[in-house]
């Protein structure tokens, strides 16, 4: 397995534009997990999926971002009418449920509003 | 959420063992203390994991005191590649819902 795959590595957008990122996880894993990070925060919590279901959505930043894990294996997230505040990095990361395990994340998407 | 707060930055030369002191004054009976480290323009990767005494692994080690309320990560003989940042986190596991919260985090420059 070669871990969290992101998919594309980086991305530059007009304001306005949709954009889709797309996240392979860990195949064993049942959990998966999007997070935002901006320059020299730490990241910062999203929404979440075990298998295909959506358990937690209520810290997605406002209604124009969505996400979506239809068979429970890759995940996509959907940024809609973008900003320049939306530039940031997007993280994704997978875990196999249980007490604590870790997360594993993979190497991000950076998104770049112009 | 248990909040968590760590020194924003340290410095330390190659060889030397660094330590990071966490402070969670807030912790749960049910809560886990977690540390990631974050390169640039990577995604945080997890290096230990630990609920009360000492957890070592082949990377670092995590000391934590009997009421909780602190840990700190011990590196030991730090190389140039170790610089990166370092986050202590609070994990809760309820029900089924577990997520990450990360803070700033420790930014630990190592040099020659």
């Amino acid at each position: 397995d070669t871990g969290v795959s992101q998919d594309p590595r980086h991305k530059i957008t007009k304001r306005g534009q949709n954009v889709t990122f797309r996240c392979d996880p860990i195949s064993e894993h049942n959990r998966l997990y999007w997070y935002r990070q901006t320059l020299g925060q730490g990241p910062e919590f999203l929404t979440y999926f075990q298998n295909e279901a959506q358990l937690e959505k209520s810290r997605l930043l406002s209604d124009r971002f969505s996400a979506e894990r239809p068979k429970g294996s890759f995940s996509t997230l959907e940024i809609q009418r973008t900003e320049q505040g939306d530039s940031a990095m997007y993280l994704c990361a997978s875990s196999y449920h249980g007490t604590n395990t870790e997360a594993f994340f993979g190497q991000g998407t950076r998104l770049t509003v112009v | 959420l248990a909040k968590t707060t760590q020194p924003i930055s340290m410095d330390s030369y190659e060889g030397q063992e660094v330590n990071i002191t966490c402070s969670h004054n807030n912790i749960a009976t049910n809560d886990y203390i977690t540390w990631y480290q974050q390169f640039p323009s990577q995604g945080p990767r997890f290096i230990i994991q630990g609920y009360k005494t000492k957890v070592t692994n082949e990377v670092a080690s995590l000391f934590i005191p009997a009421d909780r309320k602190s840990s700190t990560l011990s590196l030991p003989r730090v190389s140039l590649s170790d610089t990166a940042v370092y986050y202590c986190l609070v994990v809760t596991e309820t029900g089924t819902a577990s997520k990450l919260t990360f803070g700033t985090g420790t930014r630990l420059q190592v040099t020659l």
